[in-house]
């Protein structure tokens, strides 16, 4: 059972260029989410998805795209790089709550983007 | 809305020495809270959890928490640390769905042999 896999794992990207980090979820959570995480900061929601053709901006989502056609894939990009992007990126899959009983996060192992 | 503040960004205890990482959280609604562990170059895994049973959570590894609801805080404990426990450490808190998940900035747990 592979989890969460996010690819690539490490990327350096030149100012203006674009790219899509990849995440993939194979135990058939509905809810997938996009953090960053800064140097001594914790996880900030960029996106998050409730399901397969529903998306919604969190906390930190400008310059930052994503799509759920399937429920397996969340795929987040970046149209134009900045340096502010430069941050570790991570994408979690959970089950709905139920009332009160939060399901915990899957996370993926992340990946490192560098903007230069 | 809510948040979560960690009040040490650093932690060092030699091993076999306790564990505690302290956690205070603020929430307008009944609250979850979390406990994640994140090693070096990898995501976050899940330690435990509190959402409105139990007071004291036990989770994997040895560690616990306890939600104290007077004191708004869910510190983190461990009997006797393991050099394995190094890592960086999350409190969460979230409201009634996990569509808005507050993360403290962490704490760093170092372990002296």
């Amino acid at each position: 059972n592979a989890g969460v896999t996010q690819t690539p794992k490490f990327r350096i990207l030149k100012i203006g260029q674009s790219m899509t980090l990849q995440c993939t979820q194979d135990m058939n959570h509905n809810y997938m989410y996009w953090y960053r995480q800064d140097p001594g900061m914790g996880l900030k929601l960029i996106y998050y998805s409730v399901g397969a053709g529903i998306t919604d901006k969190g906390e930190v989502p400008n310059g930052y795209n994503v799509s759920r056609s399937t429920t397996e894939d969340f795929p987040l990009r970046l149209e134009l790089a900045a340096p502010s992007q430069t941050s570790v990126y991570f994408c979690a899959s959970s089950h709905p709550g139920q009332g009160t009983q939060n399901q915990p996060q899957h996370f993926g192992d992340g990946t490192r983007l560098s903007i230069l | 809305a809510q948040s979560v503040t960690q009040l040490d960004s650093h932690v060092s205890v030699s091993e076999g020495t306790p564990v505690l990482l302290r956690c205070n959280y603020s929430s307008s609604y009944s609250p979850s809270l979390f406990w994640y562990v994140q090693h070096p170059n990898k995501g976050l895994q899940l330690l435990l959890k509190y959402t409105s049973a139990a007071t004291l959570v036990k989770g994997i590894n040895g560690f616990e928490a306890e939600f104290k609801k007077s004191e708004t805080s869910f510190h983190l404990t461990k009997p006797s640390a393991h050099m394995s426990d190094a890592a960086e450490y999350f409190c969460v808190v979230t409201a009634y769905n996990n569509n808005d998940m507050r993360f403290g900035a962490g704490t760093r747990l170092t372990v002296k042999p």
